[in-house]
């Protein structure tokens, strides 16, 4: 079945830094992908929709200095948390979707949890 | 935007045990997915299902469409059945956006 794969699982940086996550479907191409963000205990809240060659679409109240969207291949697709603070600690999963018959099935990385110090 | 609730919040009960999880949207969908996030964060897709009924193993779902409900069933619980379900949908095909409720949170005691 569909694979994607997020890496890194975890990480730790100091406030003011920036931290790259990455977002790879391994077996298929993806021409769009979707980040996520969740806070402890609560739903999934999506952040933006990555498009592969054009700009990514912001949800409403997304900053796009803060976290910019790059989707340079049709496999690959990189979130990155620019000067971040701790607010910005959370969990960050992406999705996309498998294509064929199963095109309306999202399937979603292991994620990756940022804490900011 | 479209309304996910799901019910009940929270849920504790003991191995064995069978459970109905409820998942309510406020708009016509034509995609809905169950998912299980585990205790890594890792979210599984149980059931790709707009509607109709489909069970694979202890777990079965059905969605009725036009009176925007579905239901999740797990029968036989185990401890592995931990975690929290989540029910999400989209309105249209393709790259819409799928907006997820509001989870089930299901402790299974030994």
């Amino acid at each position: 079945g569909a694979v994607v794969s997020q890496h890194p699982s975890w990480v730790i940086c100091k406030s003011g830094t920036s931290v790259k996550i990455e977002c790879r479907s391994l077996d298929f191409q993806a021409t769009t992908m979707f980040w996520y963000r969740q806070f402890p205990k609560q739903s999934l809240m999506l952040m933006a929709t990555s498009n592969e060659g054009s700009k990514a679409t912001y949800e409403q109240g997304v900053e796009k200095d803060k976290f910019l969207i790059n989707h340079a291949s049709l496999t690959l697709s990189t979130l990155t948390v620019t000067s971040a603070h701790p607010e910005d600690s959370s969990f960050y999963i992406c999705s996309a979707r498998s294509p064929g018959i199963g095109a309306n099935v999202l399937t979603f990385g292991a994620g990756s949890r940022l804490t900011v110090l | 935007g479209i309304q996910v609730e799901q019910s009940p919040p929270d849920l504790i009960l003991q191995e064995g045990a069978n459970s109905t999880l409820r998942c309510n949207f406020s708009d016509s969908v034509n995609n809905l997915q169950w998912f299980h996030q585990n205790p890594w964060g890792q979210l599984i897709n149980l059931f790709y299902i707009p509607s109709g009924t489909k069970q694979n193993g202890r777990l079965s779902a059905t969605t009725v469409a036009t009176e925007r409900y579905s239901l999740l069933y797990i029968s036989s619980s185990q401890t592995t059945d931990s975690g929290v379900y989540f029910c999400a949908v989209e309105r249209g095909f393709g790259n819409e956006k799928l907006t997820f409720g509001t989870g089930t949170r299901l402790t299974i005691i030994p």
